[in-house]
């Protein structure tokens, strides 16, 4: 009930394409969802996050969205770049409290084709 | 302001030695969480601590791994006797307090075992 699934494992797309990743979880609970961006030799950088009372967030060209019902969240990039190529994680989690910790998905890696 | 500090940035060891892994958190962060990342998997949790407290440190191994954030210094990972499965990144992130979800991650340290 602690998982969070991501898919797919890896994701090529060309220059200018949307890039999505699915992400599934099962404990309802979880009210924070955030994404992190993870370059080679790097370590993971908070992109994006949502919160589960709204259906949509959107930062320039990335947007998560949200269906509660269905326990899922995908992360849509548009106009993709070359630059975008990174190793991507979905994560859940509770409001801060002390027993709490996120949860991450194995992540997705993303290749754009210049 | 600095971000989350690691070192060593790579690390080797032969079999049966020890391996310490340090994480100096950003300014005004007083918690410290570690993480583990094996090849084509996400980040798995391992320990949460606070200033000379381990809060939660049920994602780390009973034998050989301890971990400590003193008073004073940097938060330490210590690994004894290693062993070649514990060869991995191992990422450190801090958050300001009880906000689980505002964590900053450092650049990792990647540890080869031979």
């Amino acid at each position: 009930q602690q998982q969070v699934k991501q898919s797919p494992q890896s994701l090529i797309v060309q220059k200018g394409g949307i890039s999505i990743i699915n992400c599934a979880y099962e404990n309802t609970a979880f009210d924070y969802f955030p994404w992190y961006q993870q370059f080679p030799g790097k370590g993971p950088a908070l992109l994006i996050a949502i919160r589960p009372d709204v259906s949509e967030k959107k930062e320039g060209r990335f947007t998560i969205s949200f269906n509660k019902s269905a326990k899922q969240f995908s992360l849509h990039i548009m106009d993709s770049q070359p630059g975008d190529s990174a190793t991507y994680f979905c994560a859940a989690s509770r409001k801060g409290n002390r027993d709490d910790k996120i949860i991450f998905g194995k992540g997705t890696r993303l290749h754009i084709l210049p | 302001n600095a971000g989350v500090m690691q070192n060593p940035r790579h690390l080797v060891r032969r079999r049966g030695q020890e391996a310490r892994l340090r994480c100096s958190p950003m300014k005004g962060h007083s918690h410290v969480y570690w993480y583990r990342q094996l090849p084509e998997e996400g980040l798995k949790f391992m320990v949460y601590l606070q200033k000379e407290n381990i809060i939660d440190e049920s994602g780390m191994p009973k034998e050989r791994f301890s971990a400590e954030f003193p008073k004073e210094g940097p938060s330490i990972l210590r690994i004894q006797q290693v062993v070649r499965g514990d060869s991995a990144a191992y990422f450190c992130a801090s958050s300001p307090g009880w906000a689980v979800y505002e964590q900053y991650f450092g650049p990792g340290t990647r540890l080869t075992v031979t």
